[in-house]
Order: structure tokens, then C-alpha cells, then sequence
């Protein structure tokens, strides 16, 4: 009974540094996004997809790429990290479009850029 | 531009209190709300979710209400528990553009035995 499951849960990185995080679902959901979580600021969407092959932005997507080559599967990569990216990951899936069904969240990857 | 707030940040009540949580919303073109429970250092868990069409929608001891015309919802949580301690949040779909959530930065809730 996995659901969205996000790796790792921790981790330091130095400015400038690259990284991808690691989000799958066992759920054969169509829908899968990403968010980063801020002290006082809620969660902002940072990128989504529809689909496999099929990925668009959100509100907040510099410094991120994200594919999606399966269904299954939708990591997020920092390129060069910022301190300014420094916040609380979490992965979200969803059947279908998701415009009517309940997102399903991983527990979150906490990222620190020193 | 849609903006979502809750207030009061943070809420604390005795056991057994009947309580509400408030959610506002900029636009009241939606296409759903969404409740979320979050508890510390994990993800989000969805409480309540009510289509634009709905008033209402119910699970145990929640009930969450939706006016759109006045751009707000409730969540009302009755005889609070310990174990309901945690930050609440709201979410919003916009009604046009492309499928994504606007959320609220929660309300931290402590129950006190």
C-alpha cells in the first residue's frame, strides 16, 4: 500500500550543486504534480502533468525541469541550486485529470541549499 | 489573480469544543474546494472535497460548507479530539486555465486534553 512515494526525505546541498527528486506512484494515476512548501506562503505549484510525455508549468518553475517517461514515475530536477530553494518538496498524484478527485500527497523531501 | 486565506493561523481549544476553521477566496469562479489535514513532517492528507455545485459535504465528525458567491468556506469540526491536532488547509481549482491548486497557508490547530 505505497501511494506516492517520494525520495529521499532529506538532504543538504551546496549552491550550485544538482540534484533530482524522486517521486513515484503505485496507483496508475494519470495526474502528478509537484509543490514546494514555505513557511507563511502555503504550497505553490511548481510543475504538473497530465500524462506521460505530457508536462507543463506552475507558478513557480525556474530552476526546475521535471519528464514524465512513464506513468508511474516524475522527478524533479534543481539544475544549479540556490539557497532560495531551500523548502519542503512534496509530490502529488491524482486519477485522471484530477479536476474532481482527491490528490494524493507523498511525505514531503526536505532540501536544504547552503 | 486568485488568493486563498485562512484566518486565524493558529487556534488552540479545549477538549470537546465544536469548532470552525475559515477558508476565503478572491474568485468565486471554482471548480472545487479541497480540505487538507497536514500533520508535522508529513504530506497532506485530503479531508473534504466539494464541487462548485455543492453546499456541503460530510465525513464523521466533518462537515465543510461552500458559498461561492461570498467567496468562503467552513470547516466544522465537532467534539474536537487531541488526535485532531494539526494545520488545516483549503485549496481552490479555478474554474478556467489549466488544472491546478491555489492553497491557503493553513490553520495550525492544537486541542487540549
Amino acid at each position: 500500500n505505497a501511494g506516492v512515494t517520494q525520495t529521499p526525505k532529506f538532504q543538504v546541498l551546496k549552491t550550485g550543486q544538482s540534484m533530482t527528486l524522486q517521486c513515484a506512484q503505485d496507483m496508475n494515476h494519470e495526474y502528478m504534480s509537484w509543490y514546494r512548501q514555505d513557511p507563511g506562503m502555503g504550497l505553490r505549484l511548481i510543475h504538473y502533468s497530465v500524462g506521460a510525455g505530457i508536462t507543463d508549468q506552475g507558478e513557480v518553475p525556474n530552476g526546475y525541469n521535471v519528464s514524465r517517461s512513464t506513468t508511474e514515475d516524475f522527478p524533479l530536477r534543481l539544475l544549479s541550486a540556490a539557497p532560495s530553494q531551500t523548502s519542503v518538496y512534496f509530490c502529488a498524484s491524482s486519477p485522471g485529470t484530477g479536476r474532481n478527485q482527491p490528490q494524493h500527497f507523498g511525505d514531503g523531501t526536505r532540501l536544504s541549499i547552503l | 489573480k486568485q488568493e486563498v486565506t485562512q484566518i486565524p493561523a493558529a487556534l488552540s481549544v479545549p477538549e470537546g469544543e465544536n469548532l470552525v476553521l475559515n477558508c476565503s477566496f478572491t474568485d468565486s469562479a471554482i471548480y472545487n474546494l479541497q480540505w487538507f489535514r497536514q500533520d508535522p513532517g508529513k504530506g497532506l492528507t485530503s479531508l473534504l472535497l466539494i464541487q462548485s455545485s455543492q453546499r456541503e459535504q460530510t465525513s464523521g465528525r466533518l462537515n465543510a460548507s461552500l458559498d461561492k458567491s461570498s467567496g468562503r468556506s467552513t470547516l466544522y469540526i465537532a467534539a474536537s479530539q487531541p488526535g485532531d491536532s494539526a494545520t488545516y488547509l483549503c485549496a481552490v481549482v479555478p474554474a478556467s486555465g489549466t488544472y491546478k491548486y491555489i492553497f491557503g497557508t493553513g490553520t495550525r490547530l492544537k486541542v487540549l486534553a
